[in-house]
This record gives C-alpha cells, structure tokens and sequence, in this order.
C-alpha cells in the first residue's frame, strides 16, 4: 500500500488532455515537493517534473505539474501514443524521514 | 554525462544477504546536495523507496524494511552498496538506484536497472 495515492489507470484519445492525480497527507505532500517520473516499457522510470511545476531540460512543455495543498496534479496534453506509460508521484514524507511514492497511474491512449 | 549502474547478483537464496553495488560516473558524492539512492519495483508492481545516502554520510532509510537495509559509500571508486539481509521471495525486484540532487527530494538521473531473483 502506497503512502501516495494514484488512480490506477487513466486514458485518452490521441490529441486529447488526460490529468492525473496524487494525493498525500501534512507530513508528505503538504509540506515537500512532487516529483513525477515516467516509467515507459521496460525502461527505468524518468523525471518528468520537479519541485512541483519545473521540467528537466528536454522535456516538453506538454507536460506539466502543479501542487496544491496535500494534492498534486500531473498534466499531459496533446496526448501520443508514445506517452503510453506508467506514471508515479513520489516526494518526502517528513514523519518517516523517508521518500515515499504513489502506486502509479497506466496511462492508456485510445 | 551522468551515468549509474546496479550490478550484483541475479539470483539468491532465501535467508540470504544480498548485496548490490552502484557505480556512477559523471558527478561526486563528495558535492555538497548530492544523494544517491535505492529504490525497487517488484514486477508488475509500483515503486518503491529503499534508502538515501547523502555526501556528508547522513543515511535514511525505510521504516519498513530499516532492520534489514544497509547502504554505504566509498567515494574514492565512486559506488553506493546497499545491503538487504534475510532475502525472502517477496523481495524480488528490479532494484535501481538513482541520484538525488539539491534540498528537493527529487531523483534526476536513474541507473537501468538490475533484477533480482529470489530461488526457493
């Protein structure tokens, strides 16, 4: 059981706008970062997002982050097929002094 | 240009010790913000966080897994260890370790990867 909280599956059509959701508590989300990793196929995951909002240098700009509160929202839009992945949330957590991540999202488009 | 990799073995015993060794190149663990750690995925299953080593030696771990987790690092051969005792089936895993850099907990660059197989 993830300290985060994911929807299991989302999808889209192509061209298409798809969010997906992360939620936590005070001690993780409430008060830390996100990050947002895609983990394609048989890949290891990849940074999509950092400090809630920021994208590492080659990332496109379809791909965005925002946090509020002890929720946080990943945002794909002009959806591809190669977007086709899993996706996971994951910051600090400051009660178990740990980093924690969500149970990740299958991102499917139609 | 930042690398990592996982090597150790495929394959253990139950009860057994595993020990897995990742070597980086590309940046120090000797900069001050930098970390390098753990983290596994069971298959089929979600991520999961292991341990964090920093550059001044500070260590974190798990809750779950704290009694049976070590992670170390010799900076002169740029290597991170994390040591897992008690191997159980449940632990089989792609175990990937992954640098962490600056005071935002963030993994920037990930290693590809080893997978461990747990025989009983």
């Amino acid at each position: 059981q993830s300290v985060l909280t994911q929807p299991p599956s989302v999808s889209a059509a192509p061209g298409q706008k798809v969010t997906i959701s992360c939620s936590g508590t005070s001690s993780n989300l409430g008060n830390n970062y996100v990050s947002w990793y895609q983990q394609l196929p048989g890949t290891a995951p990849k940074l999509l997002i950092y400090e809630s909002n920021k994208r590492p240098s080659g990332i496109p700009d379809r791909f965005s982050g925002s946090k509020s509160g002890t929720s946080a929202t990943l945002g794909i839009t002009g959806l591809q097929t190669g977007d086709e992945a899993d996706y996971y949330c994951g910051t600090w957590d400051n009660n178990l002094s740990a980093g924690v991540f969500g149970g990740g999202t299958k991102l499917t488009v139609l | 240009q930042i690398t990592l990799k996982e090597s150790g073995p495929t394959l253990v015993n139950p009860t057994q010790t595993l020990t897995l060794t990742c070597t980086f190149s590309g940046f120090s663990l000797t900069t001050s913000g930098v970390g390098v750690g753990w983290i596994r995925q069971p298959p089929g299953k979600a991520l999961e966080w292991l341990a964090l080593i920093y550059w001044d030696d500070v260590k974190r771990y798990s809750p779950a897994l704290r009694s049976r987790l070590t992670i170390s690092k010799d900076t002169s051969k740029s290597q991170v260890v994390l040591t897992l005792t008690n191997m159980d089936p449940v632990d089989a895993a792609t175990y990937y370790c992954a640098r962490r850099l600056g005071g935002n907990h963030y993994f920037d660059y990930w290693g590809q990867g080893t997978l461990v197989t747990v025989f009983s």
